[in-house]
């Protein structure tokens, strides 16, 4: 397993277009969380999956945002009508079910999103 | 609410020993995670305290005190490559989750 994988690693895009980011996790693992960070901040909570379940979404998440994960393996996030706030890393997280030794959340290299 | 305090930047000489300081105020308290992040790049698992006490591995050691709401992250003979990020998390126990909230990140800055 090489770890969680994201796509694509970079994306540039005009104001008002929509974009989409996948996530692959780790295998076996049940849970996903998508965070945002901008520069010279810490990651920020955006939402939650447990298998295909969406238990938990930030009030960061507005209307425009929406993320799936249609069969409890990927995910994807995608933003409508992108504003030049929206400029961040995304960082994928996966870790196994809970109850395990402690669920550490390993992350992704993160899609930079730049929005011109 | 939830904070977590960390300094924004340090600088350190190689082969010395750093602490890295973090304070929280959370809605409940189950865990404390170090991550290390270089420019660009994923944050990587360091440290993790659910107990008081220090927990060592390597050339890293993480303290933590609940009743005060700190940890440290101890580097010791530092290297060049320590260079980077260092991002102190909080799990709280007000989401079932296991959701993290994070600090902004220490930048060390390691010197020759």
């Amino acid at each position: 397993d090489t770890g969680v994988s994201q796509d694509p690693r970079h994306k540039i895009t005009k104001r008002g277009q929509n974009v989409t980011f996948r996530c692959d996790p780790i295998s076996e693992h049940n849970r996903l969380y998508w965070y945002r960070q901008t520069l010279g901040q810490g990651p920020e909570f955006l939402t939650y999956f447990q298998n295909e379940a969406q238990l938990e979404k930030s009030r960061l998440l507005s209307d425009r945002f929406s993320a799936e994960r249609p069969k409890g393996s990927f995910s994807t996030l995608e933003i409508q009508r992108t504003e030049q706030g929206d400029s961040a890393m995304y960082l994928c997280a996966s870790s196994p079910p809970a109850g395990r030794a402690f669920d550490t959340q390993y992350f992704g290299p993160g899609t930079r999103l730049t929005v011109l | 609410g939830q904070n977590i305090d960390q300094p924004t930047e340090m600088t350190a000489t190689e082969g010395a020993i750093v602490q890295i300081n973090c304070t929280y105020q959370t809605s409940g308290f189950n865990g404390l995670f170090w991550y290390q992040q270089h420019a660009g790049e994923a944050p990587t698992f360091l440290s993790y305290n659910v107990l008081d006490g220090l927990e060592e591995k390597g050339r890293f050691s993480s303290f933590l005190s609940r009743s005060k709401g700190y940890s440290y992250l101890l580097l010791k003979e530092l290297q060049m490559k320590d260079s980077a990020s260092y991002l102190c998390a909080v799990r709280p126990t007000s989401s079932n989750t296991g959701k993290l909230i994070f600090g902004q990140g220490t930048t060390l800055q390691v010197k020759p």
